[in-house]
């Protein structure tokens, strides 16, 4: 139990476009979803926290206008990276928390890497 | 917000040796504290975790102790075995604050 998903799980897009990343909880209901980033040999540093039906909380330093988050249903959110750019270029991880199960608990989805030419 | 340190950074042992991690924080409301374990281009992976009102918790070869006071814990692998090779990191948290992920501490498990 407890499985949450990423697609894509790899992209390559060109500098100024977008790309949608999902997250989705495959067997439970999440009212919390968090989205991560990772540079390579890095730790994961939270971008935003998202919670379903309202607008998600973003941290200090990322640009809610460039990362778009939105958690429509308790079982997906999407991170959309809009305008992307060589620095962009990352690994994104989402983690999803069950509903009713505090938000220490984090289920992890298998990560996006993305790369912008 | 919460500061997050682990030392070492980076250790390497011998396979059968124990290796032992030690995560430092600041925000003393903190109540939960984790541990996970991340191999290359994959997803953290929780491998043990503990809360404020024990001191230790076992798992076979993996065990965690906790320091409220002093406001440190630590990851603790016996036995260890090349699969144990990965990068872990603490993840203290507490309530409705964020997870803020320690520094990360590369293992190496030499055969």
């Amino acid at each position: 139990g407890a499985v949450v998903s990423q697609h894509p799980s790899r992209v390559i897009c060109k500098s100024g476009t977008s790309v949608k990343i999902e997250c989705r909880s495959l067997d439970f209901q999440a009212t919390t979803m968090f989205w991560y980033r990772q540079f390579p040999k890095k730790s994961l540093m939270l971008m935003a926290t998202s919670n379903e039906g309202s607008k998600a909380t973003y941290e200090q330093g990322v640009e809610k206008d460039k990362f778009l988050i939105n958690h429509a249903s308790l079982t997906l959110s999407t991170l959309t990276v809009t305008s992307a750019h060589p620095e962009d270029s990352s690994f994104y991880i989402c983690s999803a928390s069950p509903a009713g199960g505090g938000r220490e608990t984090q289920y992890f989805g298998p990560g996006t890497r993305l790369l912008v030419l | 917000g919460e500061n997050v340190e682990q030392h070492p950074s980076t250790l390497s042992v011998q396979e059968g040796d124990s290796a032992v991690i030690k995560c430092t924080y600041s925000d003393s409301a903190s109540n939960y504290f984790p541990w996970y374990k991340q191999e290359l281009g994959k997803r953290p992976q929780l491998i043990i975790d503990i809360r404020s009102n024990v001191g230790e918790k076992k798992d076979q070869r993996i065990a965690v102790t906790l320091n409220k006071t002093a406001k440190h814990f630590s990851l603790h692998i016996t036995e260890t075995q090349p699969e144990d090779s990965a990068v872990y990191f603490c993840a203290p948290s507490g309530g409705y604050q964020k997870v803020t992920f320690g520094t990360g501490t590369k293992l190496q498990v030499i055969p």
